[in-house]
This record gives structure tokens, sequence and C-alpha cells, in this order.
């Protein structure tokens, strides 16, 4: 059971680059997410999706973009890097968000620093 | 604003000892809890969960009680082990908005022999 997959698992780069984070569900889950977590911050949400095609800004959308074009993948970009997205970036999804509901399923974590 | 607060860390204790986690919260409406654990290298997974007062959730040992009086969700575990060490989040789900989880900042446990 793969789960929730994120790749690469590390990168660095340059202020000003661009690259794309892939997240991955083998469970048919309608929703996903990105997080960052940062020292002292817990988790924040950058973008979420609630079903293939669509696509909402969370707590830090800002110098992200998202796209949801097939229900599996979730890709998250950063169109031009800065030191401030240093971070570790958490992909979750999970079946529907409701009182009781099913647990999110979260992907192992990207390490991404930029210099 | 809608808010959960977790106690600093690390914490630090020896094998077999009671561990307590604080975690209170601010919210409006009624939200549901859960703590969430992070093992070194991985993601995080959903350790407990309670969505109404008085309930407590439970797994793996570990215990917590959802206590509307004092908005509060403590962890406890009656005797750690060295495996259980990890980060641990306090996070809740607002009633009227459930498309996001509030996450607080987590706390560090490490377990020595």
């Amino acid at each position: 059971n793969a789960g929730v997959t994120q790749t690469p698992k590390f990168r660095v780069l340059k202020t000003g680059q661009s690259m794309t984070l892939l997240c991955a569900q083998d469970m048919n889950h309608e929703y996903m997410y990105w997080y960052r977590q940062d020292p002292g911050m817990g988790l924040r949400l950058i973008h979420y999706s609630v079903g293939e095609g669509t696509t909402a800004k969370g707590e830090v959308p800002d110098g992200y973009n998202v796209s949801r074009l097939k229900k599996q993948n979730f890709l998250l970009g950063l169109e031009s890097a800065a030191p401030s997205q240093t971070s570790v970036y958490f992909c979750a999804s999970s079946y529907v968000m409701t009182l009781g509901f099913e647990k999110l399923f979260f992907g192992s974590g990207t390490q991404l620093s930029v210099l | 604003g809608d808010s959960v607060t977790q106690m600093e860390g690390p914490v630090t204790l020896s094998e077999e000892a009671f561990l307590t986690i604080n975690c209170t919260y601010t919210a409006t409406g009624y939200p549901s809890l859960f703590w969430y654990v992070q093992y070194p290298g991985e993601g995080l997974q959903l350790l407990l969960k309670a969505t109404k007062a008085d309930d407590k959730g439970s797994n793996k040992g570990f215990e917590a009680t959802y206590r509307k009086e004092t908005t509060s969700f403590h962890l406890e575990k009656g005797s750690v082990q060295v495996s259980d060490s990890a980060v641990y989040f306090c996070a809740l789900i607002l009633s009227y908005n459930t498309d996001k989880l509030i996450f607080g900042t987590g706390t560090r446990l490490q377990v020595f022999p």
C-alpha cells in the first residue's frame, strides 16, 4: 500500500529558481492538501483541493501555485523560490472532511532549502 | 482567532515515566480535536481523536480527554517507551469550516533508556 507519495524528498534551490513538488495518492481520495512545517509554527495550509480540477487557497498561499489535473495527483509549484520558502512540505489526502472524519493520510515530507 | 496552543518542548523522560503534553484551544463553535504523531523521517500520523465534549480518545497506550470547560485536550501515557520518541501535534477542526485542520506548533518528546 503506497498511500501518499511525495517526490522529491530533498531539494536545494537557488533564489529565483523554480520547481514542482509532486504528491500522488492511490486511495481515490477527493481532498488533497499542501502544508508547510516551520520550526515553532506548526503546520500551515498552503493550498488545498476538494476534487479533480479544483483548488483553493489556504493560510499561506503567496508564492505558490497548485494544480489538480488528475484526482490522484496534486502539484505544488514555486515559480521563483525565495529563502523564506525554506521549509518541510507535507502533502495529505482524505476521502472527506467532516466531523468524525476519516483520518488524513500524510506523505513523508519534502525538505526544501532555498539559498 | 481559532488556534491551538501546546507546551513547548523538548520533553525529556526516562523509559517507563508518565507523560503529559498539554494542549489548549480557542475556537468558536464545537471543534473536533486530534493528536498527530510524527516519527523521525516520517509524515504525520493520526494518533487519536475526540469529536465532542467529555469524549476520550485512546490509541497505543496514549489517552486524551476533550474538556470543554477548560478548553483542553492533554495527551497522557502511563509508561513511555524509547519508541515513543517523536513530535506530537495537537490539532482541531472547526465544525463550521471542515476544510482546514488547525495545528499546534508541536512538542518534541525524547525518551531515554
